[in-house]
């Protein structure tokens, strides 16, 4: 039972182009969002998140987005950059649950 | 501030034998997760636990896997009698409070079954 889904497995990027990475949730009561980067061999590193009481979270190139009537959240990479390019995953919680759930990831390819 | 500490990074195991991983928290969090990873597959969650205590074990294997966070020590994730579909990354996090805030996350354990 998948409760966060990314949808897309790869996305490719022009170098300083916009990268737009989509999540999509199942469970209403999820309040809490979170974005994670992954590169090989390494342990997913915390990027950005989002309460469910706001709608936009901005930490510098990075933007989280979210539309809770349409249960989906999404992360904006402007400009990109190669270094950015890694396995994106988005993370979701509810303060009655103990678990963030996690979606599948993207992996992102920056082009120089 | 040492980061979530996780040993052995590689771990060889043959079928049948135990796989003991261990997971050292960063300084001051006492609430530890640990998520296992397929090949080609997400972050699956398995267990969350406080010291001394298993508050969510949901994600685990019902069979073979258990895991323990003691008062000293680290917490530590056991497979017994391995199989091949055990091979995987098994990553652990921890967190200061539960559910909100960031996780921080080990570098990972990649569990390979011969």
């Amino acid at each position: 039972d998948q409760q966060v889904k990314q949808n897309s497995p790869s996305l490719s990027v022009q170098e300083g182009r916009i990268s737009i990475l989509n999540c999509d949730y199942t469970n209403s009561m999820f309040d809490y969002f979170l974005w994670y980067k992954k590169y090989p061999a390494e342990g997913p590193t915390f990027l950005i998140s989002i309460s469910s009481i706001k709608d936009k979270n901005e930490d510098g190139r990075f933007t989280v987005f979210l539309n809770k009537s349409a249960k989906h959240l999404s992360l904006h990479i402007v400009p990109s950059q190669p270094g950015d390019s890694a396995v994106y995953f988005c993370a979701a919680s509810s303060n009655t649950g103990n678990q963030f759930y996690f979606g599948t990831g993207t992996s992102l390819t920056v082009i120089p | 501030n040492a980061g979530v500490m996780q040993n052995p990074r590689h771990l060889v195991r043959r079928r049948g034998q135990e796989a003991r991983l261990r997971c050292s928290p960063m300084k001051g969090h006492s609430h530890v997760y640990w998520y296992r990873q397929l090949p080609e597959e997400g972050l699956k969650f398995m267990v969350y636990l406080q010291k001394e205590n298993i508050i969510d074990e949901s994600g685990m294997p019902k069979e073979r896997f258990s895991a323990e966070f003691p008062k000293e020590g680290p917490s530590i994730l056991r497979i017994q009698q391995v199989v091949r579909g055990d091979s995987a990354a098994y990553f652990c996090a921890s967190s200061p409070l539960p559910n909100t805030g960031e996780l921080f996350f080990g570098e990972g354990s990649r569990l390979t079954v011969l």
